[in-house]
């Protein structure tokens, strides 16, 4: 079965301190994962994508299949990284399976 | 630019009623989707159409079903809604084959219904 798990409903850190979203994944073939990422009062967005391999607005994800996880990494949070992410996963269908989702807090 | 519109921003419904959430996308996409998100559980998968009159039960279909009648246009309808229903719904909507592509899956802003 497919799954992904956000173990943390909240992160809190202070602006300018690393950041590390965790997301493990369940899947038995070669997923393709996802971050998407709501700030408040808009509407979900993509924020980047495994096989784009890119960082956007400072922030990187590697797929670790050996560990089955794919954490978003930030080195520097701004307050303005404050919003709910979510860690998304596409098997074989063509369909999205989310997780229960992190909320970020930057602190100033 | 992509354009997923949720006709709908907020609704409150009586136990009971029957409820169509109206969604309408402008790109010509093939998918549909729409989820429900609540605090604590994601988002959650209710029902997608893959092309018009065509639709699969996503992971919480019950006590919903869908319409597909226009390629643009994916309705979500409570036949009895109830107040566990109270959630908040998104729509959205990616081209056929989206996730091989480069492309991405676009969501509305959402739809805020509460069954009182």
């Amino acid at each position: 079965a497919q799954r992904v798990t956000q173990p943390e409903k909240l992160l809190s850190v202070f602006k300018g301190a690393p950041v590390e979203l965790k997301c493990n994944y369940s899947y038995s073939g070669s997923p393709e994962l996802f971050w998407y990422v709501q700030y408040s009062r808009q509407r979900l967005q993509l924020l980047l994508r495994h096989i784009s391999r890119e960082s956007i607005k400072g922030f990187t994800a590697d797929l670790n299949k050996g560990e089955t996880s794919f954490h978003l990494k930030k080195p520097f949070a701004q307050e303005e990284d404050s919003a709910m992410y979510y860690c998304a996963l596409s098997g074989a269908t063509n369909k999205l399976i989310f997780g229960t989702g992190t909320l970020l807090a930057v602190q100033p | 630019d992509v354009k997923v519109t949720q006709s709908s921003r907020y609704l409150v419904k009586r136990t009971g009623e029957k409820v169509f959430l109206e969604c309408v996308q402008d790109m010509d996409h093939e998918n549909m989707f729409w989820y429900r998100q609540d605090p604590g559980l994601g988002l959650r998968l209710i029902y997608f159409s893959y092309d018009v009159k065509m639709k699969e039960k996503g992971d919480i279909p019950e006590g919903y079903s869908v319409s597909r009648e226009k390629k643009e246009r994916f309705s979500l309808i409570l036949e009895s809604a109830s107040t566990n229903q109270t959630s908040m719904y998104l729509c959205a909507s990616s081209l056929r084959g989206f996730l091989r592509s480069g492309n991405t899956i676009y969501f509305g802003e959402g739809s805020w219904l509460t069954v009182v």
